[in-house]
């Protein structure tokens, strides 16, 4: 079966600081590909970004970076130097090897205060 | 504009009436799913099309729910004798093929049912 778990369901910062949102996931295939989603108080997803089970080299884009660890299953996202903009809720998505599927976490809602 | 639009953006309607939603994807995506996401949860997959052929359903679709993409083009979701727990976010989105690329959605279409 596949599975996300994002265990934070509320993450609160002030600004500047530094937060990491967590992501677990469960699947018996050997491709998957793991995905970061925002979601803004508009309500429209915006994808971050996209990692195949077979790259585990770390990605950063800006204050943006993702730690994928396979041996612990977990895809974590960290916010460098946060800002209000950065409010949203986060959602992290597996895809499995059939493609047919995007299976999300129930979200991780990161506010961040001025 | 050329983003996954959706129509209507709200919908409020009384128990036991029927319901349609319209998705237009990005033109040249061949994969167009539909998802549903109630409050404080992720989104949860119903259905996806390839083309105009829809491949895989959802348990979550009962049998007042229908989904088509007549040509290939855009969809429509209908739901038949809305119930009040039909009340949700319905979110399209499409893609370019089974594991191009990301997801992308369009701003959804909620529903009330009273």
């Amino acid at each position: 079966a596949q599975k996300v778990t994002q265990a934070q369901t509320e993450i609160s910062v002030v600004e500047k600081e530094d937060v990491t949102l967590d992501c677990v996931y469960e699947t018996r295939d050997t491709t998957y590909y793991l995905f970061w989603y925002k979601q803004p108080p508009s309500g429209e997803l915006v994808f971050l970004i996209r990692r195949n089970s077979f790259d585990e080299q770390n990605e950063i884009s800006g204050r943006y970076s993702w730690n994928f660890q396979k041996s612990t299953s977990s895809f974590n996202f960290t916010i460098t130097a946060s800002q209000v903009v950065d409010s949203a809720v986060y959602f992290c998505a597996l895809m499995g090897d059939t493609g047919n599927q995007f299976y999300f976490g129930t979200g991780t809602s990161l506010t961040v205060i001025p | 504009d050329t983003g996954v639009s959706q129509d209507p953006r709200h919908k409020i309607t009384k128990r036991g009436q029927n319901v349609t939603f319209r998705c237009d994807p990005i033109s040249e995506h061949n994969r167009l799913y539909w998802y549903r996401q109630t409050l404080g949860q992720g989104p949860e997959f119903l259905t996806y099309f390839q083309n105009e052929a829809q491949l895989e359903k959802s348990r979550l679709l009962s049998d007042r729910f229908s989904a088509e993409r007549p040509k290939g083009s855009f969809s429509t979701l209908e739901i038949q004798r809305t119930e009040q727990g039909d009340s949700a976010m319905y979110l399209c989105a499409s893609s370019l093929g089974p594991t191009t690329g990301e997801l992308f959605f369009g701003e959804g279409s909620r529903l009330t049912v009273l």
